[in-house]
C-alpha cells in the first residue's frame, strides 16, 4: 500500500528562520513520483515540485530546496529565510507509475506559520 | 487567464438534499478530478475522469456522483446518501499521460456545510 506521512502537524517560526518540512513515503513501486503542493489561506493548492524516483538530485529554487533520499524514503522540503508569505499548509504527495491517474496519495499536511 | 473555476465558493445544505458543485476549466486538460479535504486529513480522491463521457471512482466515491459531458466541465453531485458531506471540495485538472507524473492544477475550492 502507498502511504505518505507528514509527522509535523503544525510548525511556527519567526521570519528569516530556516524551516524543514518532513515527508516520509511508503510504496512498493520502483517507479513513482513525489510532489509538494502549497495551500495558502485562499484554499487553492499550488504545485511546487515534482520528482521521479530515478532522480535523487537535490533541487533548489530560490529560497526553496528539496532533499530526496530513497534510502530513507524521505522527500524533505526546506525553506530558507522564511517570510510571512510562506505561511500556508504544505502537502507532500506520492503517485505510482501508470494505474489510476490523478490518484495522488497525499499526506495530511503541515501547517506553517511564519510570524513577523 | 487559463484556470479552473469552482462554484459556489460556499454552500449550505439541509440534510437530505442533493447539491451540485460546478467545476469548469479552460486549460484544455483531458483529465479532471474531485478531491475532498477534511481538517487534518489531507486530500482524498472522490472521482476522476480521463476523457469525456468516462469517469472512475476514487477512494471515497460513495454518496457522490459525477458527469463528464464536456471536456471543460466536471460537476460533482453530493447526494443525500453521503453521510458526512460537510467538507472542502477541490476540483483539479491535468494533461493526460500514461505515467503518474501528472501535475494537477487546482481550483479555489467549494466549502459545503450541512445544517
Amino acid at each position: 500500500a502507498q502511504k505518505v506521512t507528514q509527522a509535523q502537524t503544525e510548525i511556527s517560526v519567526v521570519e528569516k528562520e530556516d524551516v524543514t518540512l518532513d515527508c516520509v513515503y511508503e510504496t512498493r513501486d520502483t517507479t513513482y513520483y513525489l510532489f509538494w503542493y502549497k495551500q495558502p489561506p485562499s484554499g487553492e493548492l499550488v504545485f511546487l515540485i515534482r520528482r521521479n524516483s530515478f532522480d535523487e538530485q537535490n533541487e533548489i529554487s530560490g529560497r526553496y530546496s528539496w532533499n530526496f533520499q530513497k534510502s530513507t524514503s524521505s522527500f524533505n522540503f526546506t525553506i530558507t529565510a522564511s517570510q510571512v508569505v510562506d505561511s500556508a499548509v504544505y502537502f507532500c504527495a506520492l503517485s505510482g507509475y501508470g494505474g489510476s491517474q490523478g490518484n495522488l496519495i497525499f499526506g495530511k499536511g503541515t501547517k506553517l506559520s511564519v510570524k513577523p | 487567464d487559463g484556470g479552473i473555476t469552482q462554484s459556489p465558493k460556499y454552500l449550505f445544505r439541509k440534510e437530505g438534499q442533493n447539491v451540485t458543485l460546478s467545476c469548469e476549466q479552460n486549460l484544455n486538460h483531458d483529465a479532471m478530478y474531485w478531491y475532498r479535504q477534511d481538517p487534518g486529513q489531507g486530500l482524498r480522491l472522490i472521482y476522476y475522469s480521463q476523457i469525456v463521457n468516462d469517469f472512475q471512482k476514487g477512494d471515497i466515491a460513495e454518496g457522490y456522483s459525477v458527469s463528464r459531458e464536456k471536456k471543460e466541465s466536471f460537476p460533482l453531485t453530493v447526494t443525500s446518501a453521503q453521510k458526512n458531506p460537510t467538507a472542502f471540495y477541490l476540483c483539479a485538472s491535468s494533461s493526460y499521460t500514461d505515467s503518474g507524473a501528472n501535475v494537477l492544477t487546482f481550483g479555489a475550492g467549494s466549502r459545503l456545510t450541512v445544517l
